[in-house]
C-alpha cells in the first residue's frame, strides 16, 4: 500500500464549477499536509499548508484534514481557466525525519 | 527575487553517458533535495542534503549521485548506471522552520 493514494483524474469542469481534490494516507505520523499545483513543464508550487486538522481557506481555495479518516481535500470555488494544472498533496510529520509523501497528482482541466 | 534555478531545462544523454543537472538556490535554505518524476508515479525522492558536506540516500538513489560543497548548489550526477534516467528531475529547498518546498522548474532529462 502507498503511503499516499491520489486520484489522477483527469478530471475537467466548466468555468465556475466547485472543483474537490483528495488525498488518502495511511501513516497516522502525519502531521504536516501540503497542496502543490503544478503548471505543464514546471516545478510544483507550494498552494497551502495545513497543521493537524481541521480548515484553512485562502480566497478561493479551502484545504480540508481529517486525521480520523485519514483524508485530506482542495476545495476550489469558481474554478478559472487559469486553474487548470496538476495537484499534488504532500505530507510529513516530525517522525519521518525531513521527507515528504506525495500523492500521484490530479490532473484539472477548466473549461471556459 | 530569491529562487531555485535548474539547468539546462532540457537535456539529452546518449547510452553510456553521465550527466550533471545544476541546482542553485539564492533563499539560504539548509535543506535540499532532488526529486525524479514520471508519468502516474509521483515524486520520487533520489537524494537530499540538510547541511553542506552531508547527503543521505533517498528511495531511488541507485545510478544518481550528488555533492554538496556550498549550501547553494546540490548538482545531481546521472550515472551510466541509471538504466532508466528518462524523466522530469525536480530539486527543492527547505528553510528548517518551514515545512513546505521550494521547487525548482525542472530539467527534463532524455536518453537518446
Amino acid at each position: 500500500q502507498k503511503e499516499v493514494e491520489q486520484d489522477p483524474g483527469p478530471l475537467s469542469v466548466p468555468e465556475g464549477a466547485i472543483v474537490s481534490l483528495n488525498c488518502t494516507y495511511s501513516n497516522s505520523a502525519f502531521q504536516y499536509f501540503m497542496w502543490y499545483r503544478q503548471y505543464s513543464r514546471k516545478g510544483p508550487e507550494l498552494l497551502m499548508y495545513t497543521y493537524s486538522s481541521g480548515n484553512k481557506e485562502d480566497g478561493r481555495f479551502t484545504a480540508q484534514v481529517d486525521k480520523s479518516s485519514k483524508y485530506i481535500s482542495l476545495f476550489i470555488r469558481d474554478s478559472q481557466p487559469s486553474d487548470s494544472a496538476t495537484y499534488l498533496c504532500a505530507m510529513s510529520g516530525t517522525s519521518t525525519g525531513n521527507q515528504f509523501y506525495f500523492g500521484t497528482g490530479t490532473s484539472l482541466t477548466v473549461i471556459p | 527575487d530569491g529562487g531555485i534555478t535548474q539547468s539546462p531545462k532540457y537535456l539529452f544523454r546518449k547510452e553510456g553517458q553521465n550527466v550533471t543537472l545544476s541546482c542553485e538556490q539564492n533563499l539560504n535554505h539548509d535543506a535540499m533535495y532532488w526529486y525524479r518524476q514520471d508519468p502516474g508515479q509521483g515524486l520520487r525522492l533520489i537524494y537530499y542534503s540538510q547541511i553542506v558536506n552531508d547527503f543521505q540516500k533517498g528511495d531511488i538513489a541507485e545510478g544518481y549521485s550528488v555533492s554538496r560543497e556550498k549550501k547553494e548548489s546540490f548538482p545531481l550526477t546521472v550515472t551510466s548506471a541509471q538504466k532508466n534516467p528518462t524523466a522530469f528531475y525536480l530539486c527543492a529547498s527547505r528553510a528548517q522552520t518551514v515545512h513546505g518546498y521550494t521547487f525548482g522548474s525542472g530539467t527534463r532529462l532524455t536518453v537518446v
